[in-house]
């Protein structure tokens, strides 16, 4: 259904610091997690993933880190730009769950102070 | 070269409308996605088609009819148009069911006067 409570998290950074944004998830046999970023008036845009078979991996500027017994997933942005000013948004869902059924979490807007 | 396209970007209608929404993705991918997008953001499948067969269909209104011609396409069919109708729809697709990336199309912005 629709999503219900007060408005979306705001994370507002300075250009050149670290962000971290967080996200719990809510199946505890959620296997692949996935970051999106989405900038205004455009669709998600694939960051990057993580199995459950990992607890770190690296991207590009960007670490995603899972710690599965507490159902917790952050995205890490190393020397924030501008440009990653965006709303970011967590998934989860199950590798072999036929559909590719994923469930997104709430969003957090990051803002990028220049 | 626009991997997963989307027509209209934008789309006003009256309630009551019967309306579509187009989408065609070029990844030769067999799996498309419906996603529906409220005011608050909050993003939730609506369908997905494997090879053209319905495998999700997550309680949608049965006014919302998806349609796959072929593999690269997944139209969407919205019949009595209500107000609780109106957001952004995003259409995705990617190479199968089974933990693979999803790539979503710049959306449709309904709106439902």
């Amino acid at each position: 259904g629709e999503s219900v409570g007060l408005h979306l998290p705001t994370l507002s950074v300075q250009e050149g610091d670290n962000s971290i944004i967080n996200c719990a998830y809510s199946n505890s046999a959620s296997d692949y997690f996935i970051w999106y970023k989405q900038e205004s008036g455009k669709g998600p845009q694939f960051i990057i993933d993580i199995r459950s078979n990992m607890d770190k991996r690296q991207g590009q500027r960007v670490t995603v880190l899972l710690n599965k017994t507490v159902k917790h997933l952050s995205l890490q942005i190393a020397a924030t730009q501008p440009g990653d000013s965006a709303v970011y948004f967590c998934a989860e869902g199950l590798i072999y769950n036929q559909g590719g059924k994923l469930i997104f979490g709430q969003g957090t807007e990051l803002s990028v102070k220049p | 070269d626009t991997a997963v396209s989307q027509t209209p970007k934008y789309l006003v209608t009256q309630m009551g409308n019967d309306k579509s929404i187009k989408c065609e993705q070029n990844l030769g991918h067999d799996t498309m996605y419906w996603y529906k997008q409220d005011s608050k953001k909050f993003l939730k499948i609506m369908f997905s088609y494997n090879n053209k067969e319905l495998i999700i269909n997550e309680t949608v209104p049965n006014r919302f009819s998806p349609k796959s011609p072929d593999k690269a396409h997944l139209n969407l069919h919205i019949n009595s148009l209500e107000l609780g109708d109106s957001a952004v729809y995003f259409c995705a697709s990617s190479h199968s069911g089974t933990g693979d990336t999803q790539y979503f199309g710049p959306g449709t912005r309904l709106t439902v006067l």
